[in-house]
């Protein structure tokens, strides 16, 4: 069984568009995360929910909207794409904040 | 901001040959957190440091944390093709990742 599962795995999109991916996981933690990691593989966290409740929220464009229907997903919504866009997209789970972090298998965006 | 800095940001070595990642941050560190991300893969955890000069092993990994607890170091001894990856560390708390330490090992 995947512990923290993202979909979709790769997503090539236009400029413009608007897109979600979605995060998943199946261990229990009550804290997830969202990061990305640029083509120079530098790790950045987005933003972090913790039982459903934003709690880190860095400097990312309001473009992009985290949602958290339950403890188990953190999906994240992105509007109108830029070309600036385009990174591996990293969904992890902790239990607590500042833990041990269980990362998703990543989506790669591609903006044209 | 709080930064992590690691060095160095690549490291090619014969297989065999030690390596070695150094973390440093200007503040004091309440725990780090190592990460091991193979070529297209994500990262995996692979240790927390908490305490002062703390040293833990794992096999031909050794981790340190500085007695100020503000530096930290990864060290493999021999290594081998299956340790390529990238080697991250990250600050406890915010969980911010230092850049990251690249290894190549040539058979």
């Amino acid at each position: 069984d995947t512990a923290v599962s993202q979909t979709p795995k790769y997503l090539v999109t236009q400029m413009g568009n608007d897109k979600s991916i979605k995060c998943e996981q199946n261990l229990g933690h009550d804290t997830m995360y969202w990061y990305k990691q640029d083509s120079k593989k530098f790790l950045k966290i987005m933003f972090s929910y913790n039982n459903k409740e934003l709690i880190i929220n860095e400097t990312v464009p309001n473009r992009f909207s985290p949602k958290s229907p339950d403890k188990a997903h953190l999906n994240l919504h992105i509007n109108s794409l830029e070309l600036g866009d385009s990174a591996v997209y990293f969904c992890a789970s902790s239990h607590g904040q500042g833990n041990e972090q269980f990362f998703g298998p990543g989506t790669r965006l591609t903006v044209l | 901001g709080q930064q992590v800095m690691q060095i160095p940001q690549y490291q090619h070595v014969q297989e065999g040959e030690d390596f070695t990642t150094y973390c440093n941050s200007s503040t004091t560190l309440s725990n780090i957190q190592w990460y091991k991300q193979r070529p297209g893969g994500h990262p995996v955890f692979l240790i927390q440091l908490v305490k002062s000069g703390e040293v833990k092993k794992q096999k031909r990994l050794t981790f340190q944390f500085g007695e100020a607890k503000k530096n930290s170091s990864l060290h493999i001894t021999a290594t081998q093709t299956t340790d390529v990856g990238t080697y991250f560390c990250a600050k406890g708390g915010k969980l911010i990742f230092g850049q990251g330490t690249e290894l190549s090992v040539k058979p």
